[in-house]
């Protein structure tokens, strides 16, 4: 059971603008980076955003990450058919020691 | 394009063991944090372990600890994970990831190996 909670899906039509919330704690979301990954079909996961609201190269400015507490939240803005998929929140724990990935969003493009 | 790739996945029965390993061939070993995350047939991403660029420093999850064992061996550019005692809901697809900035940016992933544990 993670400690990330994600809602389990989220879904718009082409050029909406859609947005997952990601609920922690203090000792993750409170006190550490936060961390967003997407996981096309058939896929290995790849990186969004990193430290909280950073976009790695290549990765198209529709993805913004932001964070407020102890929760965080990715918005996908200009919805794109190929946008369908998992999308995962993380964050190292620090009462765990561990990194803890978030329950995880399938998004639906309708 | 950063090539991570897993191997020694396969099928075993509750209570073997298996070895799996990563070959990260096009960057400076050495220089990274690596970790190993899971994901169980239609499910989420589950974190295992994480072992920093001198092996100084590794953590497990809970479900694995005692279980599991991560090493690297830097000279040959590679991640190991040993896996005993092995139970059913271990059955995943395991992946090999590099940790960029060693607080959780995992900028690499390999395609994964599956592991199916079953009598």
């Amino acid at each position: 059971q993670s400690v990330l909670t994600q809602p389990p899906s989220a879904s718009g039509t082409p050029g909406q603008r859609v947005t997952i919330s990601c609920s922690g704690s203090s000792f993750n979301i409170g006190s550490n980076y936060v961390y967003w990954y997407q996981q096309l079909p058939g896929a290995a996961p790849k990186p969004l955003i990193y430290r909280d609201d950073q976009r790695p190269s290549g990765v198209p400015d529709r993805f913004s990450g932001s964070k407020s507490g102890t929760s965080a939240s990715l918005a996908i803005s200009g919805l794109r058919s190929e946008d369908e998929g998992d999308y995962y929140c993380a964050a190292w724990d620090d009462s765990l020691r561990g990194y803890v990935f978030g329950t995880g969003t399938k998004v639906t493009v309708l | 394009e950063v090539q991570v790739v897993e191997s020694g996945g396969g099928w075993v029965q509750p209570g073997g063991s298996l070895r799996l390993s990563c070959a990260a061939p096009d960057f400076t070993f050495s220089s990274y944090s690596l970790t190993w995350v899971r994901q169980a047939p239609g499910k989420g991403l589950e974190w295992l372990s994480y072992i920093s660029s001198s092996s100084t420093t590794r953590y497990y999850t809970n479900s694995v600890k005692g279980r599991f064992t991560i090493s690297r061996d830097n000279a040959k550019n590679s991640l190991y994970l040993q896996m005993n005692s092995l139970r059913a809901e271990d059955t995943a697809v395991y992946y090999c990831v590099r940790d960029r900035d060693s607080s959780g940016y995992y900028d690499y992933w390999g395609q994964g190996t599956l592991v199916t544990v079953s009598s």
